[in-house]
């Protein structure tokens, strides 16, 4: 199993919602990752976990915050966003450090913020 | 700060043709390199990665990469394209740190492919 699978593919939230992007992967990988991505752009790193411990935060708003309950899943919760937040949200994982290899991407889920 | 470049924002090329997409690097050591390929609405697909030994890179779907230390290049290639090469070509590196590896992006090549 070389896949990193992604829930729900298509999101519509108001600013006041609150919801959730689900994120697995069933390769042992310890590092998971979440993107941004606008139209157009190339992704932007937001989080990185490391043997689900937060490692890197790229100065996220805490409108968006991370959550690694297990090696294998890792989510974002998402509370009261803005128009500008609407994106494509991808997951990624790989083995971890001291490793070095690629990141294994997921199809992303796309986030429409009314 | 280790960076990659991609000169190119737009490429067409008739099906058929040659093709080289263009990725400079900037560091001081041997970086990590990789080519991602994304379809519209799609996630990103892996086409190949350079992390040291042999400069020239095979991938799958045909593609090839040579890794050119002297021009700090890392430059994507195929013989002969297909009508479903057509996506949007990403060069990146990854960057070691202490919290975890980080994986950064060129601003990516939109290939166009005329039949």
């Amino acid at each position: 199993d070389t896949e990193v699978t992604q829930t729900p593919k298509h999101l519509v939230m108001g600013m006041t919602n609150k919801k959730s992007l689900k994120c697995e992967q069933h390769m042992g990988h310890r590092a998971m990752y979440w993107y941004k991505q606008k139209a157009k752009k190339p992704p932007e790193l937001m989080f990185v976990y490391s043997y689900e411990k937060l490692s890197i935060n790229e100065s996220v708003p805490s409108r968006f915050s991370p959550e690694c309950p297990n090696s294998s899943l890792l989510n974002l919760h998402l509370h009261a966003l803005q128009p500008e937040d609407s994106a494509l949200y991808l997951c990624a994982s790989t083995l971890g450090a001291p490793n070095t290899g690629e990141l294994f991407f997921g199809e992303g889920s796309r986030l429409t913020v009314l | 700060a280790q960076s990659v470049t991609q000169p190119d924002i737009h490429i067409t090329v008739s099906e058929g043709a040659s093709l080289e997409l263009r990725c400079n690097y900037s560091y001081g050591a041997t970086p990590y390199l990789f080519w991602y390929v994304q379809s519209p609405g799609q996630g990103l697909q892996l086409l190949l990665k350079y992390f040291s030994g042999d400069t020239l890179v095979q991938g799958i779907k045909g593609f090839e990469a040579e890794f050119k230390r002297s021009q700090s290049s890392f430059n994507l290639r195929k013989p002969s394209v297909h009508w479903s090469d057509a996506a949007e070509y990403f060069c990146a590196s990854l960057i070691l740190t202490g919290g975890g590896n980080k994986l950064t992006f060129g601003t990516g090549t939109q290939l166009k492919v005329e039949l």
